[in-house]
């Protein structure tokens, strides 16, 4: 079964920093692109970045570059998400996304989601 | 870039046919390409249901389909059924490699 698990979340103050981590199983996890997206509580989905199977090719929302990188460890079937300065509006539950076929470059279409993590940014 | 534009809700009996668009702003460069869209039920993870303007996932209803026209995208659903009912995103890849999301369009069976 193909499966996507984040970890990671919890409550952190503002200017704070967090790791989201998202492991995978069920499938060749080297040969997709990865993806986060996350969704602040009662809103709708926000892309946020993405990588390609072999990280050649990394992508970021204007609203997380500079502040948010995301990486991967093929030998651990694992996305990550490094995420610095967070604000407030950082709130959300954070969804890691596979995409839909294995390609060298992402086709940003996500057929496989995590349950997701939520991140809380709060004094 | 500003989100995609989805009504904030439509609705239909059951059996009907509803579409749902999804439009880009002037503003942008327009060429909104490979649209894909989502559904997501309360308390769960979106799923894809379109992929790249009218393509199916293995597993989708028949009762999905999709089409595009300049910088409009839609989403019918056909026969509609109780359990079609959710929020649903477009989503679209841009011309500056950012990926945005539509506002979500909530559906109500009747």
């Amino acid at each position: 079964e193909v499966q996507l698990v984040e970890s990671g979340g919890g409550l952190v103050k503002p200017g704070g920093s967090l790791r989201l981590s998202c492991a995978a199983s069920g499938f060749t996890f080297r040969t997709y692109s990865m993806n986060w997206v996350r969704q602040a509580p009662g809103k709708g989905l926000e892309w946020l970045s993405s990588i390609s199977s072999n990280s050649d090719y990394i992508y970021y929302a204007d609203s997380v570059k500079g502040r948010f990188s995301i990486s991967r460890d093929n030998a651990k079937n694992s996305l990550y998400l490094h995420m610095n300065s967070l604000r407030a509006e950082d709130t959300a539950v954070y969804y890691c996304a596979r995409d839909l076929a294995p390609a060298a470059v992402p086709s940003r279409w996500f057929d496989t989601w995590g349950q997701g993590t939520l991140v809380t940014v709060s004094s | 870039q500003s989100a995609l534009t989805q009504p904030a809700s439509v609705s239909g009996s059951p059996g009907q046919s509803i579409t749902i668009s999804c439009t880009g702003t002037s503003s942008d460069a327009g060429d909104y390409e490979s649209v894909s869209w989502y559904q997501q039920r309360p308390g769960k993870a979106p799923k894809l249901m379109i992929y790249d303007v009218s393509n199916r996932p293995s597993g989708v209803s028949n009762r999905f389909s999709g089409s595009k026209s300049g910088n409009t995208a839609s989403l019918t659903i056909s026969g509609l059924q109780a359990e079609d009912e959710a929020h649903y995103y477009c989503s679209s890849f841009t011309t500056d490699t950012t990926q945005l999301f539509g506002g979500g369009t909530i559906l109500t069976v009747l």
